[in-house]
C-alpha cells in the first residue's frame, strides 16, 4: 500500500538549514509527484512545494528563495532543505503524494515536528 | 494567491446534515478538494475536483460546486466526524482554506 514516511531533526536554531526526508513505499516517484505542506501548530495548511515525476519542481513564492526539493529515485526518497530558519518555520511538515491529474494530496505521511527556537 | 474563506466552526447534533463551505478568492474552475484532519493526525482526502469521493470514504461524504464557491456536505453526521476540514484548490500554485472545526453537540 502507499505509504509516505517523514524524518529529520525536532530541534532547530535560527540561521540554520533544516534538512528533511520523506522516503516513499507502494509507488513510484519516477510516475508521482511528491509535495510538501507545512502546519504551523493549531494552524492551517501551507504548501511548499512539489517535485514532479520528472523530477521537475514548483515553490511557493513566499519560501522560494530558501528552499530546494530533491530526490533520489533509487531510494524512494524525496528531500527538503530550507535554510535561513526563524521561529515562524516552527510546525509539522508533511509529505504527500501530489496527484498530477487533479492537484489533489491523496496520501499524506504523518508529519515530523520541527521547532526553531535558539 | 488564491485565498480560501472558510467558516472557523460549526456544531451539528448526530444524524443530522451539516455542508462546510469553502469560498474562493478567484475562480478556481472545478479544482477543489476537501481533506478531514483529526487531532494528532495527518490530512485525509475526502473529495477531489470538487465532487469526487475519494477510495474508501464513506457515500456519507459529498461534495458539491465550482468556480469561487463550494461544499462539503455530511449526511447524516457521525460521532466520529469530529475534525477540522480543509478546502484546496489546485487551479493555481495550491492553496488551503483556514479549515472549519467540526463539533458534535
Amino acid at each position: 500500500q502507499v505509504q509516505l514516511e517523514e524524518s529529520g531533526p525536532g530541534l532547530m536554531q535560527p540561521s540554520e538549514t533544516l534538512s528533511l526526508t520523506c522516503t516513499v513505499s507502494g509507488f513510484s516517484l519516477t510516475s508521482n509527484g511528491v509535495g510538501w505542506v507545512r502546519q504551523p501548530l493549531g494552524k492551517g495548511l501551507v504548501w511548499m512545494g512539489t517535485i514532479w515525476a520528472g523530477g521537475s519542481t514548483n515553490y511557493n513564492s513566499a519560501v522560494q528563495s530558501r528552499l530546494s526539493i530533491s530526490r533520489d529515485t533509487s531510494k524512494s526518497q524525496v528531500f527538503l532543505k530550507m535554510n535561513s530558519l526563524q521561529p515562524e518555520d516552527t510546525g509539522t511538515y508533511y509529505c504527500a503524494r501530489h496527484v498530477k491529474t487533479t492537484g489533489a494530496f491523496d496520501y499524506w505521511g504523518q508529519g515530523v515536528m520541527v521547532t526553531v527556537s535558539s | 494567491d488564491t485565498v480560501l474563506t472558510q467558516s472557523p466552526a460549526l456544531a451539528v447534533s448526530p444524524g443530522e446534515r451539516v455542508s462546510i463551505s469553502c469560498r474562493a478568492s478567484e475562480g478556481v474552475n472545478s479544482y477543489m478538494h476537501w481533506y478531514q484532519q483529526k487531532p494528532g493526525q495527518q490530512p485525509k482526502l475526502l473529495i477531489y475536483k470538487a465532487s469526487n469521493l475519494a477510495s474508501g470514504v464513506p457515500a456519507r461524504f459529498s461534495g458539491s460546486g465550482s468556480g469561487t464557491d463550494f461544499t462539503l456536505t455530511i449526511d447524516p453526521v457521525e460521532a466520529d466526524d469530529t475534525a477540522t476540514y480543509f478546502c484546496q484548490q489546485s487551479w493555481n500554485d495550491p492553496t488551503f482554506g483556514g479549515g472549519t472545526k467540526l463539533e458534535l453537540k
